[in-house]
């Protein structure tokens, strides 16, 4: 069955300190990928998303993701975080050929000054 | 830019009572998608529907039902609420044929008695 994990359940960085999430995937195909970010109170909102072609995307507020295949992973990253990063953060798995896509849990993003 | 609204940020239900939770989009999309979002599960999807009075169920959809009689407009509908669908309700559209990214809601908090 396909599925999401996020491993980390909360992190805390101090501001300015470098930043990695992890998701894992289970999936037979090469999936869409998507990273999401959802501030307190609010819906979710798209960061970056993977479809094809580079490995490493960019998405908005200076995030990055790299696509690695041989390790079903898609990881984000940012080299400085702020403290408006304090978020939860999503990955999430779009099914190619069909509407549906799978969430993980979420990380919780936590800066401290 | 795409805008998803959600009719209430904050409801509260009595067990027992039936409770519509209202969604628009305003980008002509042709999907949407009604998702729960409970603390360490991430969003798990309810139904969706990827045209005008078509609806298919998504993983948990005991309990809830749906409508769409009009492209922006996509309506859950919990017939009888009863206290485990306290929860936050997200609603979210998408464009085209497949597993794109999904712009989302504000999110309804809603509480059952």
């Amino acid at each position: 069955a396909q599925s999401v994990t996020q491993p980390d359940i909360h992190i805390t960085v101090s501001e300015g300190a470098s930043l990695e999430l992890r998701c894992n995937y289970s999936y037979g195909a090469t999936p869409y990928l998507f990273w999401y970010v959802q501030s307190p109170g609010q819906g979710l909102q798209l960061l970056l998303k993977y479809f094809s072609g580079d490995t490493l995307v960019q998405g908005i507020k200076g995030f990055e993701a790299e696509f690695k295949r041989s390790q079903s992973s898609f990881n984000l990253r940012k080299p400085s975080v702020h403290w408006s990063d304090a978020a939860e953060y999503f990955c999430a798995v779009g099914l190619t050929g069909g509407f549906k896509t799978i969430f993980g849990a979420g990380t919780r993003l936590f800066v401290k000054a | 830019d795409v805008k998803v609204t959600q009719s209430s940020r904050y409801l509260v239900k009595r067990t027992g009572e039936k409770v519509f939770l209202e969604c628009v989009q305003d980008m002509d999309h042709e999907n949407m998608f009604w998702y729960r979002q409970d603390p360490g599960l991430g969003l798990r999807l309810i139904y969706f529907s990827y045209d005008v009075k078509m609806k298919e169920k998504g993983d948990i959809p005991e309990g809830y039902s749906v409508s769409r009689e009009k492209k922006e407009r996509f309506s859950l509908i919990l017939e009888s609420a009863s206290t485990n669908q306290t929860s936050m309700y997200l609603c979210a559209s998408s464009m085209g044929q497949d597993a794109y990214e999904q712009y989302f809601g504000p999110g309804t908090r809603l509480t059952v008695t």
